[in-house]
């Protein structure tokens, strides 16, 4: 079945520090690969994706996300974390099914940055 | 980015009675439009998949009698819960996706409703 895994539940961090929200899937054929962010009782707001091209990508708020064939991986990584950056974070990988393309979700991985 | 716009952002109903959620695509042309659902602490569970002009394909396990998606437009999409009861009680989120190569458009999200059926 097609999947997408984000282990961890909640990943903590100082301001300043380098974060890194794991994010694992498991598609047949090329993945199409995204990353969103909800902050509390909003909707979701794209950060970046990867359709093909380069394996590192860059998106919105300083976000970027390495994708590795190898390791079936799409981890979303930022140099220095902002305690703004505290918010629910989302790996999705779009799917082709019999109704056409669609959207699975990982889990969601809560993120907090502490001062 | 593309805006989606939801309607309302919080209902509180009695049980049994209906209760219909607005998603329109405020800058852009959107022929689909997906409808999920999400719970406490939970991911998202996509409900349908709604296609303008034409009927509404649904996610296993989801009532297409109790959550009427209706998409009569390029740019609204309404989600109707129908004899709602508590159990219906959940956040609702839209999203429609812009155009790009096949399946490479990012969605675009709208901020959500949250029913309460009391």
């Amino acid at each position: 079945a097609q999947s997408v895994a984000q282990p961890e539940d909640q990943v903590n961090v100082a301001e300043g520090n380098p974060l890194t929200v794991k994010c694992t899937y498991s598609v047949s054929g090329n993945p199409y690969l995204f990353w969103y962010v909800q902050y509390p009782n909003r909707g979701l707001q794209f950060l970046l994706k990867y359709i093909t091209g380069d394996n590192l990508v860059k998106g919105s708020y300083g976000f970027e996300a390495e994708f590795n064939k190898s390791q079936t991986s799409f981890h979303l990584k930022k140099p220095s974390a902002l305690v703004s950056d505290s918010a629910l974070y989302f790996c999705a990988v779009r799917v082709m099914d019999t109704g056409g393309f669609k959207t699975i979700f990982g889990a969601g991985t809560r993120l907090f940055v502490k001062a | 980015g593309a805006v989606v716009s939801q309607h309302p952002s919080r209902v509180i109903c009695k049980s049994g009675t209906s209760v219909k959620i607005e998603c329109r695509s405020l800058d852009f042309q959107a022929t689909t439009m997906f409808w999920y659902r999400q719970f406490p602490k939970k991911s998202l569970m996509l409900m349908a998949t709604s296609n303008e002009g034409s009927k509404a394909t649904y996610e296993q396990g989801v009532e297409k009698d109790k959550f009427l998606i209706n998409h009569a437009s390029l740019t609204l999409s309404t989600l109707t819960v129908t004899s709602a009861h508590p159990e219906d009680s959940s956040f609702y989120i839209c999203s429609a996706r812009t155009s790009g190569r096949r399946g490479t458009g990012e969605l675009f999200f709208g901020e959500g409703s949250r029913l309460t059926v009391l």
